[in-house]
């Protein structure tokens, strides 16, 4: 299957700081990437979908502001948690898709982002 | 919109058993049907996947089976070893349309 990565894989910070994660697509190139929020114990929730070179689509309720999501090449996603606070602490998971021939390709899911808000 | 149930919660079977875990899913038009395993930490690994045209898929000692009618879809593990254990979780999704999840079944083998 193809490969999705996460930098970094677990980050620490104070509260009021913002923090960027990075998720690229080694092996292909990606039309869609999604970012999800995990909490303990619950399945994944769907914060923004983002296509190359286009403005994200949020979900309800997920803040576009706080949660910055650029799309800027069909194998870079970020995702930055602005002015963060220690209610953001969670698991960042970020998703990659192609489109082709009319039909949405597999997601494959990165290995996740620990984010720790003191 | 979609809704995706999924039972049970938590399952547990000895090494060697088989697993069966079920989702039921609302949308008639929904055309793609993952399963995800999770291990404690790690991202989301799919491990099969069905499409609305075909009615059952296998892979080695894994195995999807739709029921379209019925609108739901199971994933049976044969020969369950330890290093299956994790959580895992169904999704649905129409076209072009998100992925809806279940809420995951957590699995866990005992040698």
């Amino acid at each position: 299957g193809a490969v999705v990565s996460q930098h970094p894989s677990w980050v620490i910070c104070k509260s009021g700081t913002s923090v960027k994660i990075e998720c690229r697509s080694l092996d292909f190139q990606a039309t869609t990437m999604f970012w999800y929020r995990q909490f303990p114990k619950q399945s994944l929730m769907l914060m923004a979908t983002s296509n190359e070179g286009s403005k994200a689509t949020y979900e309800q309720g997920v803040e576009k502001d706080k949660f910055l999501i650029n799309h800027a090449s069909l194998t870079l996603s970020t995702l930055t948690v602005t002015s963060a606070h220690p209610e953001d602490s969670s698991f960042y998971i970020c998703s990659a898709s192609r489109t082709s021939g009319g039909t949405t390709d597999t997601q494959y899911f990165g290995p996740g982002t620990r984010l720790t808000v003191l | 919109g979609e809704n995706v149930e999924q039972h049970p919660s938590t399952l547990s079977v000895q090494e060697g058993d088989s697993a069966v875990i079920k989702c039921t899913y609302s949308d008639s038009a929904s055309n793609y049907f993952p399963w995800y395993k999770q291990e404690l930490g790690k991202g989301p690994q799919l491990i099969i996947d069905i499409r609305s045209n075909v009615g059952e898929k296998k892979d080695q000692r894994i195995a999807v089976t739709l029921n379209k009618t019925a609108k739901h879809f199971s994933l049976h593990i044969t020969e369950t070893q330890p290093e299956d254990s994790a959580v895992y979780f169904c999704a649905a999704r129409k076209g072009f349309q998100k992925l809806v999840f279940g809420t995951g079944t957590r699995l866990l083998v005992s040698p």
